[in-house]
């Protein structure tokens, strides 16, 4: 069981506006990540916490800014849509110790007009 | 160049077939994990691997850690595994976090 939870599953929305992209787990595990994917490419890292209050920037460059207030919530935020954000943005969360597997929320699909 | 690369980028098969897809890496590595993601943009993972060979179901995946090299393979191939099948690494320097290879989209045909 992934056990790992986002919402909405698709957004469409318009140019200029803030959006929160939610991501639960509720096994209580500390490390979370944010990944963008645009159609057809690889996956890129843009945000990861290994806990509460514990926030760091990833591979890919990302205007988009989370937060990290409880264990089970990883939030993404844009505080200004644009058309450029368009991409399907996928949650997960790695297991206790270095080498587990790493589960994956359903992505959300978001389509900036 | 990126550090993992698979092969092929697409493939078609017939029902039944047998399929195996490649991925190289070119970074020192703690772990490969093999990933599933159908046209829903969901992602599954299939295989976790540090060393040797796991097999589940018809899945089974290898990896050759001094060659850089895993492979997944499919036996008697099935219209439902279409999908895209995705190779990450977790690199010994970065802690947890993955990189990923480009993907490959496998469709088979009944």
């Amino acid at each position: 069981e992934a056990d790992i939870y986002q919402t909405p599953r698709y957004l469409v929305i318009g140019t200029g506006k803030k959006i929160t992209l939610e991501c639960s787990q509720t096994m209580g595990h500390d490390k979370m990540y944010w990944y963008q994917q645009d159609p057809g490419m690889e996956l890129h890292l843009i945000h990861y916490s290994y806990g509460v209050n514990s926030t760091e920037k990833g591979d890919l460059s990302s205007e988009s800014t989370v937060s990290r207030i409880r264990t089970e919530h990883f939030p993404l935020t844009l505080e200004s849509a644009r058309p450029s954000h368009t991409s399907q943005y996928l949650c997960a969360r790695g297991g206790q110790g270095r080498n587990t597997e790493a589960f994956f929320g359903q992505g959300t699909r978001l389509t900036v007009v | 160049k990126n550090e993992v690369e698979q092969s092929p980028q697409n493939l078609t098969a017939q029902e039944g077939e047998f399929i195996t897809i490649n991925c190289s890496y070119s970074v020192g590595i703690s772990a490969l994990h093999w990933l599933q993601q159908h046209p829903g943009g969901g992602i599954v993972s299939l295989f976790m691997l540090s060393s040797g060979k796991k097999k589940h179901g018809r899945l089974i995946a290898t990896i050759n850690i001094q060659e850089k090299h895993s492979s997944l393979h499919i036996t008697a191939s099935h219209p439902r595994d279409s999908a895209v099948y995705i190779c990450a690494v977790r690199r010994e320097t970065s802690g947890s976090r993955l990189t990923f290879g480009e993907g490959t989209q496998l469709t088979v045909n009944p």
